[in-house]
């Protein structure tokens, strides 16, 4: 079946700490994002990816880094400079038309990171 | 890029009932997309309607648009407990990502 996998599902960081979230997806999709939600509200985008090798920021993109290496998978890294990284974290894949980013898009199941 | 507001925040019916759900923006669209989100799971895409139209149906969904008030509304018919969920618009302007408000959580009581 194709889909997206996020992995871990439950993730804790000390203080001082990066931790690397998964996101694996074998739709073939171009398009690939990494969403922070907290508690009751809606999705913010922290940084999204149209083509391997390329990578833009989103709206809170700081004390985050992502890398794409290859076309189904996009790695979440937070670094020890997000002060405040307690969230459910969602990553998600589209295959939109050349240009535009505006295809439905295929969500994960999250990751819920917590501090320590 | 714009965000779309839901309302109301919160919705409880019973089983059988209809909901509607409410989606606000602000400048013009290309498309409007419609997601449910099940406590603790990813997004699920359920509908997307078009600028150029006006109505739309997925089974029990109904999505209707309306460009010149900038809203649109999603409508589940003869709901369910397992319709219990936050659903979520995203208007999308060209050239610009999906955005998402805070959504609509509704709860269907058996």
């Amino acid at each position: 079946d194709g889909g997206i996998t996020q992995s871990p599902k439950y993730l804790f960081r000390k203080e001082g700490q990066n931790v690397t979230l998964s996101c694996e997806q074998n739709l073939n999709h171009d398009a690939m994002y990494w969403y922070r939600q907290d508690p009751g509200q809606g999705l913010r985008l922290i940084y999204y990816s149209q083509i391997v090798n390329d990578f833009q920021k989103g709206d809170i993109a700081e004390g985050y880094s992502v890398s794409r290496e290859k076309k189904e998978s996009f790695p979440l890294t937070v670094t020890s400079a997000q002060k405040n990284p307690t969230a459910f974290y969602l990553c998600a894949s589209s295959s939109p038309p050349r240009g535009l980013l505006n295809q439905p898009q295929h969500f994960g199941d999250g990751t819920r990171l917590s501090i320590l | 890029s714009q965000q779309g507001e839901e309302d109301p925040q919160a919705l409880s019916i019973q089983e059988g009932e209809n909901a509607t759900m409410n989606c606000s923006y602000k400048t013009s669209i290309n498309n409007l997309q419609w997601y449910r989100q099940n406590s603790g799971r990813g997004l699920v895409h359920l509908i997307l309607i078009r600028s150029n139209e006006r109505e739309k149906h997925s089974g029990r969904l109904r999505v209707t648009l309306d460009t010149s008030k900038k809203s649109s509304s999603l409508l589940i018919t003869a709901s369910r407990a397992a319709d219990t969920a936050s659903y979520f618009c995203a208007p999308e302007t060209s050239g610009s990502r999906l955005t998402f408000g805070e959504g609509t959580q509704l709860t269907v009581n058996p």
